[in-house]
């Protein structure tokens, strides 16, 4: 069965360091979404990729976060610098685009960042 | 805009309890609706969903009915299992601007 593919799982480190995640959706999803989820809270959308073009960034923090996904396929979400209150668990997600349709959201595993 | 309030937990319960989540929302247009379960350590999963008004959604026993005239989507299940104990979020789907909006997750514990 296709899933979304992330890593690192778990990554630990030191505030002022430079962290980044990676993210291979289901093959053929046009849609990847990037979400921070805060322990204790429901998953917040950071960016929104439509192919290789960003279709909403609205809540990244631009002044330490960047994301990208050149090829259109797979993602980089980078943190520099990483603060205390980055700690989180970093969600990646995809769906198949159907214009005017339900698109069902798969989401990966996750990638749970503490910052010492 | 779109939102979703979902009861406040954690919802402790023994086994073979009868489980009610309250789930309600506000959206423009016409969203489609998603329960998702969150296993420890883990991602969301897909628990049931329903894309249009009166529809029921339901999977391993879980239902919830997607109520137009009152914004709801309520989880249900009539014996949960210690197996169930997890976190779950109610979601919507909005196709304007093909967006999910998450609540903040019910934590359900179910005791032997």
């Amino acid at each position: 069965e296709a899933e979304v593919a992330q890593s690192p799982r778990y990554k630990i480190t030191e505030k002022s360091q430079a962290v980044a995640f990676w993210c291979d959706p289901i093959s053929g999803h046009a849609t990847l979404y990037w979400y921070r989820q805060i322990l204790g809270q429901g998953p917040e959308l950071l960016v929104q990729f439509q192919d290789e073009s960003v279709v909403d960034d609205s809540q990244l923090p631009k002044d330490r976060f960047s994301a990208e996904r050149l090829k259109g396929v797979d993602s980089t979400l980078k943190i520099q610098p990483a603060e205390l209150g980055d700690s989180a668990m970093y969600l990646c997600a995809s769906t198949l685009l159907v214009t005017g349709s339900y698109n069902e959201q798969f989401f990966g595993p996750g990638t749970r960042l503490t910052v010492l | 805009g779109n939102s979703v309030t979902q009861m406040e937990g954690p919802v402790t319960l023994s086994e073979e309890a009868f489980l009610t989540i309250n789930c309600t929302y506000t959206a423009t247009g016409y969203p489609s609706l998603f329960w998702y379960v969150q296993y420890p350590g883990e991602g969301l999963q897909l628990l049931l969903k329903a894309t249009k008004a009166d529809d029921k959604g339901s999977n391993k026993g879980f239902e919830a009915t997607y109520r137009k005239e009152t914004t709801s989507f309520h989880l249900e299940k009539g014996s949960v299992q210690v197996s169930d104990s997890a976190v779950y979020f109610c979601a919507l789907y909005s196709n304007t601007g093909n967006q999910f909006y998450f609540g903040t997750g019910t934590s359900l514990t179910v005791i032997p």
